[in-house]
């Protein structure tokens, strides 16, 4: 069964801590995603990664193939980061495929 | 354009009613897909259309009936609903053999 497992559930922190989340998955991949949701709203995409490392301002993600692993860093966490941050993977093949997602992390940045 | 528009953004409706969500995307993605949320859980997949046709019905009830009348718009039609399906239903779309995907952000269903 492919499968996507996320790390930690929820996730409460002070404001200005370094934030990390943990994805892992089941089996090979062509793509993963790192998304967030804000409460009652829709699906932003943060980033999708098939290799290596990116970073857009404070947040970075990272993706160890052979592992089949992936983090979500946040630096310098602000209250305003407070959402559902989801894994979500493609799993290898070709053509238009749905997206398998990890139940999400709950985070929320206190003052 | 880098975005997909989803109308409308609530929507209630009674069980004997018909109606429809509209998703639309102006990027030449030629993948659009139907995802329902329920509160607190991840989406899950409902159909996937490529090149407008649908390659991908994950055993949805017959209830929902999608449509793609073109390479930029996705409908749901939505009749005799139960309560159950008050949720989150959001629309994406990406290019077939590439993975960027763009989420739409979504109409929140109350069935009455």
């Amino acid at each position: 069964k492919n499968e996507v497992e996320q790390s930690p559930q929820n996730l409460t922190a002070q404001e200005g801590e370094f934030i990390t989340i943990n994805c892992s998955y089941s089996v090979g991949i062509s793509a993963l995603h790192w998304l967030q949701q804000h409460p009652g709203g829709g699906i932003v995409s943060l980033f999708m990664l098939s290799s290596g490392k990116k970073k857009h301002g404070r947040l970075i993600a990272t993706i160890n193939i052979q592992e089949k692993h992936s983090s979500l860093h946040i630096t310098a966490s602000h209250p305003r980061d407070s959402a559902v941050y989801i894994c979500a993977v493609r799993f290898s093949g070709g053509g238009a495929d749905g997206l398998t997602f990890g139940k999400g992390t709950h985070l929320i940045i206190q003052p | 354009d880098t975005e997909v528009t989803q109308t409308p953004k609530h929507l209630v409706m009674g069980m004997t009613n018909k109606k429809s969500l509209k998703c639309e995307q102006h990027m030449g993605h030629r993948a659009m897909y139907w995802y329902k949320q329920k509160a607190k859980k991840p989406p899950e997949l409902m159909f996937v259309y490529s090149y407008e046709k649908l390659s991908i019905n994950e055993s949805v009830p017959s209830r929902f009936s999608p449509e793609c009348p073109n390479s930029s718009l996705l409908n749901l039609h939505l009749h005799a609903l139960q309560p159950e399906d008050s949720a989150l239903y959001l629309c994406a779309s990406s290019q077939v053999l590439l993975y960027g995907y763009t989420f739409g952000s979504g109409t929140r269903l109350t069935v009455v």
